[in-house]
């Protein structure tokens, strides 16, 4: 089975410290991706990276980086956190290509800032 | 820019009966897949069931099916014989057909099934 980890499930910061959510999945895929969830509004796509060294920003990248310099591995970057980053971070994988890929989710993972 | 709708934010069904959750969709592609996602209090996204933009058959999975309405760009999700492991939130997703997989998601309807 495909296993997408988030190792951070629960994690409570202070304003202005510098996190990072660690992502690594174990299948060999091009293509990894950060969500932010929240509630009433779905999830949105912070960051994407299609290859390693490669990104793309999403629909909200404000207040983030990612780093990606091993395949398996995708990591979220809040530089100085903030309250409004208090939220559930969702982490994704998948194969690259034209076909039926599926998307891969990890657990999730709860982000206090206070 | 693409968009995904869900105006009903939360629903209720008894168990053994049907429900059905709404979602409309926005889109100049012509090349696009449509998804359901569940997502129980575990928080693990589970992929219910996937429609091609190109097949006019409607897609089934065992219990869950769908209404894909292609003009009216209307993907709606049919759960028959609910189960009280059915509920959770259930997420209707976009992606386009290109190569980078990226899906764009709608806000959501929170399933309640009463015994």
């Amino acid at each position: 089975d495909v296993k997408v980890t988030q190792s951070s499930r629960y994690l409570v910061k202070r304003t202005g410290e510098k996190v990072f959510l660690e992502c690594v999945q174990d299948m060999d895929h091009e293509n990894m991706f950060w969500y932010r969830q929240d509630p009433g509004l779905g999830l949105r796509l912070i960051y994407f990276s299609y290859d390693v060294k490669m990104k793309e920003k999403g629909d909200i990248p404000e207040g983030y980086s990612v780093s990606r310099e091993k395949k398996e591995r995708f990591s979220l970057i809040l530089e100085s956190a903030s309250t409004n980053q208090t939220s559930m971070y969702l982490c994704a994988s998948s194969l690259s290509g034209y076909t039926r890929n599926t998307i891969y989710f990890g657990e999730g993972s709860w982000l206090t800032v206070v | 820019a693409q968009t995904v709708t869900q105006s009903q934010p939360e629903m209720s069904v008894q168990e053994a009966e049907t429900v059905t959750l709404s979602c409309t969709y926005d889109t100049s592609e012509s090349d696009y897949y449509l998804f359901w996602y569940k997502q129980p209090p575990s928080r693990q996204m589970i992929l219910v069931i996937r429609q091609e933009a190109y097949k006019q058959q409607n897609a089934t999975e065992n219990r869950f099916s769908v209404n894909f309405q292609k003009a009216a760009k209307s993907f709606s999700l049919k759960i028959s014989d609910s189960q009280l492991g059915d509920a959770a939130m259930y997420f209707c997703a976009y992606r386009s057909g290109g190569a980078t997989n990226k899906l764009i998601f709608g806000t959501g309807t929170l399933l309640a099934v009463q015994p």
